[in-house]
């Protein structure tokens, strides 16, 4: 079964510029979620999808942060623009609907300059 | 406010030794409690899961205990190998659907030959 596929894989942009990382799930998995983890800390929620509507967002920086999941199968993740403290990895992670367990991807790690 | 420590921070192991990693937990209502291991560069894995009702689960030479009164959650590493090496993050599930995680910082142990 392939697991969760994020890209891309590193990602280095100065501060202000724009970048937009993609996340596809496992395949039947109707909950998605963004996570960002700063170095040396756990993961924290961004955003949780099921199937393509928002379940949680109450930890997205509205601002400037941005996510789409419009055909409730994959999906996306925006910063516009980026700010030095946004240096971090970007996990996504999915689940089936029945199931709390998560499977994460390998993530994206983004350096901000 | 849900919270989940962990300790310690960082650990240096021999290869062969055993280890005890910590997870204390301040969060409502409960629902479960899981331990993940993070390898460097990739997403974290699901170890174990536990519920309110369950005091040991084992994975290998993983074995976790959670003692609900006290809320406090231990994993154990039996026979430390060199893979081990990694950050191992506890988990808890709050909110009624268990749908709600929060995330400890992680242990980053590293196992030496």
């Amino acid at each position: 079964e392939a697991g969760v596929a994020q890209s891309p894989r590193y990602k280095i942009i100065e501060k202000r510029q724009s970048v937009a990382f993609w996340c596809n799930p496992i395949s039947g998995h109707a909950t998605l979620y963004w996570y960002q983890q700063i170095l040396g800390q756990g993961p924290k929620l961004l955003i949780q999808f099921q199937n393509n509507g928002v379940v949680d967002d109450s930890q997205l920086p509205k601002d400037r942060f941005s996510a789409e999941r419009l055909k409730g199968v994959d999906s996306t993740l925006k910063i516009q623009p980026a700010k030095l403290e946004d240096s971090a990895v970007y996990l996504c992670a999915s689940s089936p609907i029945s199931s709390e367990t998560q499977y994460f991807g390998p993530g994206t790690r983004l350096l901000v300059l | 406010k849900n919270q989940v420590e962990q300790s310690p921070q960082s650990l240096i192991i021999l290869e062969g030794k055993n280890c005890t990693l910590q997870c204390n937990y301040t969060v409502s209502p409960f629902s479960n409690l899981r331990w993940y291991k993070q390898d460097t560069g990739r997403g974290p894995v699901s170890l174990t899961i536990m519920t309110f009702s369950e005091n040991t689960k084992s994975n290998g030479r993983y074995t976790a205990t959670l003692d609900a009164d006290t809320k406090q959650s231990s994993l154990h590493i039996t026979a430390s190998q060199l893979s081990d090496s990694a950050s191992y993050i506890c988990v808890v599930s709050t909110g009624n659907a268990g749908n709600m995680l929060t995330f400890g910082g992680g242990t980053r142990l590293m196992v030496k030959p």
